[in-house]
C-alpha cells in the first residue's frame, strides 16, 4: 500500500499569512494526487485534483504543486474560512489512501 | 445540485451485522463509479471500497474485505454498504463519495454514524 505523509500535522498562522502543507508518497504517484479540505462536523471538500488543477468554485488563493512523490497545498494569503482540517490523497492506486491531516489553527 | 443521503447508521453490538445506503439525486447514478469512506471520531480519513458505476468492479481495503460488501442498485440510484462481523474499531462516520471523471471524490455525502459497542 502507498503511504501518504503530511506535515505538519498542526499549522498555526495568521489571517493574511501564506501557508503551505507538504505531502509525501511512499512511492511515486505521478500526479494522482488531490488535497481535501474538511470543517468539524462535515464532509471534505475537493479542492485539488491531479496535483495541481483547481476545482471548480475553489479560490484562486488555493494552489498545488509537485509529481512523484513530493507535493505541496499552498494557501497564498490565508482567510478566515480557510482554518480548517486539509488532507492529501492519492488515487495512482487500490487501496487509495489519505495522509494524516494537516490542522490550520488561528495564531 | 448533486446529492448524496447517507442513512442506516446506528449503535450495533460487536459481531453484529449493519447496512448502509448512500441515496443519490440529480445525477446519473449509472454513469459513475461510488466510493465509501469513514472516519472515526477525532481521527483522520480512511478510503473503505469503491464499485465500478456498473458493479463489475469492485475493491476494499484490507481492514473490512471480507468483512463488508459494496454494492449498488442502478434502478434505484443507491449505493449500498453490507457491514458484518463489525468490531469496536469499525466506529466511525461512514461517507459515501461519488468519483468524478478526473478520478477523485467531486461529492461526498453529510456521513452517517455507525458505532460498535456493547
Amino acid at each position: 500500500d502507498i503511504q501518504m505523509t503530511q506535515s505538519p500535522s498542526t499549522l498555526s498562522a495568521s489571517v493574511g499569512d501564506r501557508v503551505t502543507i507538504t505531502c509525501r508518497a511512499s512511492q511515486s504517484i505521478s500526479s494522482w494526487l488531490a488535497w481535501y479540505q474538511q470543517k468539524a462536523g462535515k464532509a471534505p471538500k475537493l479542492l485539488i485534483y491531479k496535483a495541481s488543477s483547481l476545482e471548480s468554485g475553489v479560490p484562486s488563493r488555493f494552489s498545488g504543486s509537485g509529481s512523484g512523490t513530493e507535493f505541496t497545498l499552498t494557501i497564498s494569503s490565508l482567510q478566515p474560512d480557510d482554518f480548517a482540517t486539509y488532507y492529501c490523497q492519492q488515487y495512482n492506486s487500490y487501496p487509495w489512501t489519505f495522509g494524516q491531516g494537516t490542522k490550520v489553527e488561528i495564531k | 445540485q448533486v446529492q448524496l443521503v447517507e442513512s442506516g447508521g446506528g449503535v450495533v453490538q460487536p459481531g453484529r451485522s449493519l447496512r448502509l445506503s448512500c441515496a443519490a439525486s440529480e445525477f446519473t447514478f449509472s454513469n459513475y463509479a461510488m466510493h465509501w469512506v469513514r472516519q472515526a471520531p477525532g481521527k483522520g480519513l480512511e478510503w473503505v471500497a469503491v464499485i465500478s458505476y456498473d458493479g463489475s468492479t469492485i475493491y476494499y481495503a484490507d481492514a473490512v474485505k471480507g468483512r463488508y460488501t459494496i454494492s449498488r442498485d442502478n434502478s434505484k440510484n443507491t449505493l449500498y454498504l453490507q457491514m458484518n462481523s463489525l468490531r469496536p474499531e469499525d466506529t466511525a462516520v461512514y461517507y459515501c463519495a461519488r468519483r468524478n471523471y478526473s478520478g477523485c471524490l467531486d461529492y461526498w455525502g453529510q456521513g452517517t454514524l455507525v458505532t460498535v459497542s456493547s
